[in-house]
């Protein structure tokens, strides 16, 4: 399966701890986006790359959450001393940028990594 | 925070009924689409429509797109026990950038 990869697909983890996450993107997938699902919404954007660039961050990815792309292929999001309501459902999509033959860059999800904050 | 709602939070029908969810948005779009989410899985991607589109069809699902009420349906049409589980419409915006932003979703359950 050449899909988006997620690991690991669930962690749990003591309040204060730091984590962090790992995304394979689709290969020939030059974007790579992050967002966080709690239980009965939707999916809210954290912050996206561009290559190894980080274009474009939401004011929810607070000083704790850090992401990085550091060869513009897979990415890792570490989120520092964890708290509670940090628990949800990280997701990592990616996409081609628009242009040539790419109208849309129509993003393509991994099955996410499941946090649970004790 | 969420661009949008969906209506109805919650729809339960039989194999063979079809299936209709509504989508509102805020600001003013570039394309819209909608992702399918099993339980605890990630979101699969069904269709796109652009703002300069009014009507999409893919298969059994019809995707219509009014930008003057900011609102866009799904229609999943002769429904089956697997097309059970949450729908969400994503809005991509008109300026630049890639965010995508989603709906609250709608949980469909289709009884066998």
């Amino acid at each position: 399966d050449t899909g988006v990869s997620q690991d690991p697909r669930h962690k749990i983890t003591k309040r204060g701890q730091n984590v962090t996450f790992r995304c394979d993107p689709i290969s020939e997938h030059n974007r790579l986006y992050w967002y966080r699902q709690t239980l009965g919404q939707g999916p809210e954007f954290l912050t996206y790359f561009q290559n190894e660039a980080q274009l474009e961050k939401s004011r929810l990815l607070s000083d704790r959450f850090s992401a990085e792309r550091p060869k513009g292929s897979f990415s890792t999001l570490e989120i520092q001393r964890t708290e509670q309501g940090d628990s949800a459902m990280y997701l990592c999509a990616s996409s081609l940028s628009p242009g040539g033959n790419v109208p849309y860059d129509t993003q393509y999800f991994g099955p996410g990594t499941r946090l649970t904050v004790l | 925070s969420q661009q949008g709602e969906e209506d109805p939070q919650a729809l339960s029908i039989q194999e063979g009924e079809n299936a209709t969810m509504n989508c509102s948005y805020k600001t003013s779009i570039n394309n819209l689409q909608w992702y399918r989410q099993n339980s605890g899985r990630g979101l699969v991607h069904l269709i796109l429509i652009r703002s300069n589109e009014r009507e999409k069809h893919s298969g059994r699902l019809r995707v219509t797109l009014d930008t003057s009420k900011k609102s866009s349906s799904l229609l999943i049409t002769a429904s089956r026990a697997a097309d059970t589980a949450s729908y969400f419409c994503a809005t991509a915006p008109e300026t630049s950038g890639s965010r995508l932003t989603f709906g609250e979703g709608t949980q469909l359950t289709v009884n066998p």
